[in-house]
């Protein structure tokens, strides 16, 4: 069974530019949260979504979105990039309804010039 | 404010020791989760509580929810256990948001 598949991996952006990240959660999981780390902030939740429908969100300024297609497929998007938005962005996946386990992707590395 | 505290933050230990990980949190919480996180990034889901005990090989979760505490064990430590070890809890029910620790890195000397 594929795991969770965050793409791409790493990626080089430059400040003002705006970004999209991928994650496709194992076959059968119907919620995928997404999280930002960083070296001084650690581990931070940003937001959760559940059959297509944003059920949590973390205090992340507007410029980051998400949404969730109905093939459970999730993408994040950060706009008008600062050069604070360089991270690791990691997504979990779950079966869903209430919240279990979290199986999570290896992350996508962004860095922002 | 709600807020989880790890302990320690940095741990050395020989092969084969006993090594415990605490995390205490301020509020009410629906579910607490230890995690993994080896050099590069990736992240593996240990255990999730909301009760008692867990165990899992050389692994041992336990919560105490009166006293707001968690401890995660690692009998027979190994070299391989070198990771950074997250602390994250869920408050507000059970779709409420996940705060997470600091992390304990941990490193296990052959």
């Amino acid at each position: 069974k594929a795991g969770v598949t965050q793409t791409p991996r790493y990626l080089i952006k430059t400040r003002g530019q705006q970004v999209t990240l991928s994650c496709s959660p194992i076959s059968g999981h119907r919620s995928v949260s997404w999280y930002q780390q960083t070296p001084g902030q650690g581990l931070q939740f940003l937001f959760e979504y559940f059959s297509e429908t944003q059920r949590n969100k973390g205090n992340f300024p507007g410029r980051f979105s998400g949404r969730q297609f109905s093939n459970s497929r999730s993408e994040m998007n950060v706009s008008t990039l600062e050069l604070g938005d360089s991270a690791l962005y990691l997504c979990a996946s779950s079966l869903g309804g209430v919240p279990g386990e979290l199986f999570f992707g290896e992350g996508s590395r962004l860095t922002v010039l | 404010k709600n807020e989880v505290e790890q302990s320690p933050q940095n741990l050395t230990a020989q092969e084969g020791e006993f090594i415990t990980i605490n995390c205490s949190y301020s509020v009410g919480i629906s579910a607490l989760h230890w995690l993994q996180q080896h050099p590069g990034g990736g992240i593996v889901s240990l255990f999730m509580l909301s009760s008692g005990k867990k165990k899992h090989g050389r692994l041992i979760a336990t919560i105490n929810i009166q006293e707001k505490h968690s401890s995660l064990h690692i009998t027979a430590s190994h070299p391989r256990d070198s990771a950074v070890y997250i602390c994250a809890v869920r408050y507000g029910g059970s779709q409420g948001n996940l705060i997470f620790g600091k992390g304990t890195k941990l490193s296990v000397k052959p």
